[in-house]
């Protein structure tokens, strides 16, 4: 059981808006950062937000983070079939002074 | 360009030893600090341990902890990851990862491409 609530999937067809939203607690995603992977199978992760809603450098804008309170979401518009992935949240927490991942969510383009 | 590149992964016995490295380019190694994530197979992320730029602080998860040191040598820009008294829960594609490299916020960017450990009779 991950500290973090991500939903398992998540689906979507091409060009539409997805979201996927990361539940935790004030212990975590409520006084720290969050950041967002990207994993494609066979391949290690991939930084895609951090900071909340900071983009690195070659990420496209089609990508957005933001966090409210507790929650946190990631915002994918113009979906594209190469955009099938699975996605993490992960902060760091307070209280067990680890960080913690959310459980995963596995974006299917339809 | 900046690399991490794992090794020493393998297949160990219960209750066995390995020591993972982590071999750091491109980049100024003792300015960041490092940190070791897990991925069981089929499974999702699992951060395993955390080492600050001079070592001097030190974070493990719950599940490795009094079992597993990590270790940092800026002078050879190498990374450590020692894991003791494995169990079977262990096996898993051990990444290693940097961090932000500032005290303000922490991420994970870049990764290594993971070695894969084992545990099994």
């Amino acid at each position: 059981q991950s500290v973090l609530t991500q939903p398992p999937s998540v689906s979507a067809a091409p060009g539409q808006k997805v979201t996927i939203s990361c539940s935790g607690s004030s212990s975590n995603i409520g006084n720290n950062y969050v950041s967002w992977y990207q994993q494609f199978p066979g391949t290690a992760p991939k930084l895609l937000i951090y900071d909340n809603n900071k983009r690195p450098s070659g990420i496209p804008d089609r990508f957005s983070g933001s966090r409210s309170a507790t929650s946190a979401t990631l915002g994918i518009t113009g979906l594209q079939t190469g955009d099938e992935a699975d996605y993490y949240c992960g902060t760091w927490d307070n209280s067990l002074s680890t960080w913690v991942f959310g459980g995963g969510t596995k974006l299917t383009v339809l | 360009e900046v690399q991490l590149v794992e090794s020493g992964g393998g297949l160990v016995q219960p209750g066995g030893s390995l020591r993972l490295s982590c071999a750091a380019s491109g980049f100024t190694f003792r300015t960041y600090e490092m940190n070791w994530v897990r991925q069981a197979p089929g499974k999702g992320l699992d951060w395993v341990a955390y080492i600050t730029r001079s070592g001097d602080n030190i974070y493990y998860a719950a599940s490795v902890k009094g079992r597993f040191t990590i270790s940092r040598d800026n002078t050879k820009n190498l990374l450590y990851l020692q894991m003791n008294s494995l169990r079977a829960e262990d096996t898993a594609l051990y990444y290693c990862t940097r961090g932000s490299g500032n005290d303000e916020d922490n991420y994970f960017d870049p990764w290594g491409q993971g070695t894969l450990v084992t545990v099994s009779s």
